[in-house]
């Protein structure tokens, strides 16, 4: 069972430079998020989507860009990354009309910014 | 805004004590609660919930009560283990929100001593 997969695990990028974070998940999910995770702030949410077609932002959106042209994929894109941005980001998806509320996570993208 | 406020870390036991992680909430109406765990190296994961008030969740020897009028939700188990050393995080779903935007506490990190 995959899940949710997110690619890469590790990137060190240069200030100025951009890049993309590629999410999937194989589970049909409507919803699917980016967080950001920094020490002492627990997650914050950067850009979320409830459908192919539909993103809105979330509470940390700048420098970052997103699209949902599918139901499994949510890349998330730093057109020119800055130091600040250096983070643990974190996909997660879930399903539409779920009581529960329940997120399932991938694994974690840790990135650095010199 | 909707927020969740949990104890600092870091937490260190000895196997077989008492844990107690302190969580509490603002938000209008009736939000959904969550715990969530991140063991080294993964994602989070979905620990237990409560959807309304007076609920107990429960999972792998952990409780949480929801009390709406402490507007609280704090994580217990009588007897931790090492398996247990991990970052716990306290989260809410407001009513009529979807999914996609859970809102998350700063994360507590729990340290087990054998």
């Amino acid at each position: 069972n995959a899940g949710v997969t997110q690619t890469p695990k590790f990137q060190v990028l240069k200030t100025g430079q951009s890049m993309t974070l590629q999410c999937a998940q194989d589970m049909n999910h409507e919803y699917m998020s980016w967080y950001r995770q920094d020490p002492g702030m627990g997650l914050r949410l950067i850009h979320y989507s409830v459908g192919a077609g539909i993103t809105d932002q979330g509470e940390v959106p700048n420098g970052y860009n997103v699209s949902r042209s599918t139901t499994e994929d949510f890349p998330l894109r730093l057109l020119s990354a800055a130091p600040s941005q250096t983070s643990v980001y974190f996909c997660a998806s879930s399903r539409a009309g779920s009581s529960t509320g329940e997120l399932f996570f991938g694994e974690g993208s840790r990135l650095t910014v010199l | 805004g909707d927020s969740v406020t949990q104890m600092e870390g870091p937490v260190t036991l000895s196997e077989e004590a008492f844990l107690t992680i302190n969580c509490t909430y603002t938000a209008t109406g009736y939000p959904s609660l969550f715990w969530y765990v991140q063991y080294p190296g993964e994602g989070l994961q979905l620990l237990l919930k409560a959807t309304k008030a007076d609920d107990k969740g429960s999972n792998k020897g952990f409780e949480a009560t929801y009390r709406k009028e402490t507007t609280s939700f704090h994580l217990e188990k009588g007897s931790v283990q090492v398996s247990d050393s991990a970052v716990y995080f306290c989260a809410l779903k407001s009513p009529g929100s979807s999914a996609s935007k859970i809102i998350f506490g700063s994360g507590t990190r729990l340290s087990i001593r054998p």
